[in-house]
């Protein structure tokens, strides 16, 4: 079936650095997810993206956190600076339809994040 | 209040058994669920969705859902030792125009040869 990509699956950073989360979506899907799991706690959403832009965010999406696609390479999550709290997996995910509540999200095996 | 809840948090059931899990969603908003599974190592996999009151088979997994109490269930019949994994429930918002899904914390599932 339809792979999702995440680059790297493990990153150690010490806190207040910058680190960037690779995500090589489904080749045909046009909307974009992160997703952050906290150990031992449910998979929550962060953001999704959609031609270029950001659709809806949570609250767990702070200002040091930030998303794109250049020119249809990787979609990236970046967190500048890092905190302590900010060690989890995340799942990047993407989809193909309208976006709607009906649309498959492709998940992607994730990047486990540790700040030290 | 978690918006998504599931039970039981492990199971273990033999091979050819019958699995089932279960899933309640506390908002009204939250009225299209998903089960997903996940293999160690990898990402959440969606199985199947289900809007409609009643059942929607799939093969050897059935969803049933039950609109008036928000609650889903999913069983597995003829279970292999392959569909031992973390299963996910997951809700949409209906009215989110962008879809945006709430995990539970998952069920377990051991199924033992």
């Amino acid at each position: 079936g339809p792979k999702v990509l995440q680059i790297p699956s493990h990153q150690i950073i010490d806190m207040g650095q910058m680190v960037t989360l690779n995500c090589d979506p489904v080749s045909n899907h046009l909307y974009f997810y992160w997703y952050k799991q906290i150990l031992g706690q449910q998979m929550e959403f962060l953001v999704n993206f959609y031609n270029g832009k950001v659709m809806e965010k949570s609250k767990l999406f702070k200002d040091q956190f930030s998303v794109e696609r250049p020119d249809g390479s990787y979609f990236t999550l970046k967190i500048q600076p890092t905190a302590l709290e900010d060690s989890a997996v995340y799942f990047c995910a993407s989809s193909f339809g309208t976006g709607g509540f009906q649309d498959t999200q492709y998940f992607g095996p994730g990047t486990r994040l540790l700040v030290l | 209040q978690q918006k998504v809840q599931q039970s039981p948090e492990s199971l273990s059931v033999p091979e050819g058994g019958m699995a089932s899990l279960n899933c309640t969603s506390s908002d009204r908003n939250f009225q299209y669920f998903w089960w997903y599974r996940q293999h160690s190592g990898e990402g959440p996999k969606a199985l199947m969705s289900i809007f409609s009151d009643g059942d929607k088979k799939e093969g050897r997994f059935t969803a049933h859902l039950n609109k008036a109490s928000l609650h889903v269930s999913l069983h597995i019949r003829d279970s292999q030792p392959s569909d031992s994994a973390l299963y996910f429930c997951a809700v949409s918002e209906l009215d989110s125009g962008y879809n945006k899904l709430t995990f539970g914390k998952g069920t377990v599932l051991l199924v033992s040869p």
